[in-house]
């Protein structure tokens, strides 16, 4: 079946440094990729919606100047948290829709630490 | 708005158990989609089902099954004879039938203890 990777798997930065975490679809094209957030012990919650060739569209609450979003071709979306802060410490999960099929394929994730 | 009950925050069980996963959700959606994913402690996501909201047959899939009622607005998961492997989180998720964002609900956590 379809993949989905992402780099890093973890990473630990400095609070006010920024972080990329990349999202790649491995044997097929994504056109629409997801971001999710999941705190400890908690659900997922969807981030935004990262669109080929367009700006993403951010769900309400989510501070689209801190949570950057590339989807700069049809296997590659980027996240990139700027000026992290230490609340800002939790898993990041990308996804994407299986083209024509039932299932939406998920990263392994990223645990971001700030220190 | 959307959203997807997870009543049940812990689950243990003993091997060999039964355990039903219970998932009630809200939407004024007349066409959409539910899930059932499993998160292990390595944190990847893994698919279990997709059903539409025009297929109300119940579907079994080796040890599990999910059963759909419409008229409770729930979509329960049982896990027949379980073992150990089947520890993890397992989350219940609503998509509505254009986009394919999802709604999770809060996870329950399944111990299946030998």
């Amino acid at each position: 079946g379809a993949v989905v990777s992402q780099h890093p798997s973890w990473v630990i930065c400095k609070s006010g440094t920024s972080v990329k975490i990349e999202c790649r679809s491995l044997d097929f094209q994504a056109t629409t990729m997801f971001w999710y957030r999941q705190f400890p012990k908690q659900s997922l919650m969807l981030m935004a919606t990262s669109n080929e060739g367009s700006k993403a569209t951010y769900e309400q609450g989510v501070e689209k100047d801190k949570f950057l979003i590339n989807h700069a071709s049809l296997t590659l979306s980027t996240l990139t948290v700027t000026s992290a802060h230490p609340e800002d410490s939790s898993f990041y999960i990308c996804s994407a829709p299986e083209p024509g099929g039932d299932e939406q394929y998920f990263g392994p994730g990223t645990r971001l630490t700030v220190t | 708005a959307q959203k997807v009950t997870q009543a049940q925050t812990e689950i243990s069980v003993v091997e060999k158990e039964d355990v039903t996963l219970d998932c009630v959700y809200e939407t004024r959606d007349t066409t959409y989609y539910l899930f059932w994913y499993k998160q292990p402690p390595s944190g990847e996501l893994v698919f279990l089902i997709r059903r539409n909201s025009f297929d109300e047959q119940n579907e079994i899939s080796g040890r599990y099954s999910w059963n759909f009622q419409k008229s409770t607005s729930s979509f329960n998961f049982t896990i027949t004879a379980s073992q150990v492997v089947d520890s993890a989180v397992y989350f219940c998720a609503l998509s509505d039938y254009n986009t394919d964002k999802l709604i999770f609900g809060t996870g329950t956590r399944l111990q299946v203890f030998p």
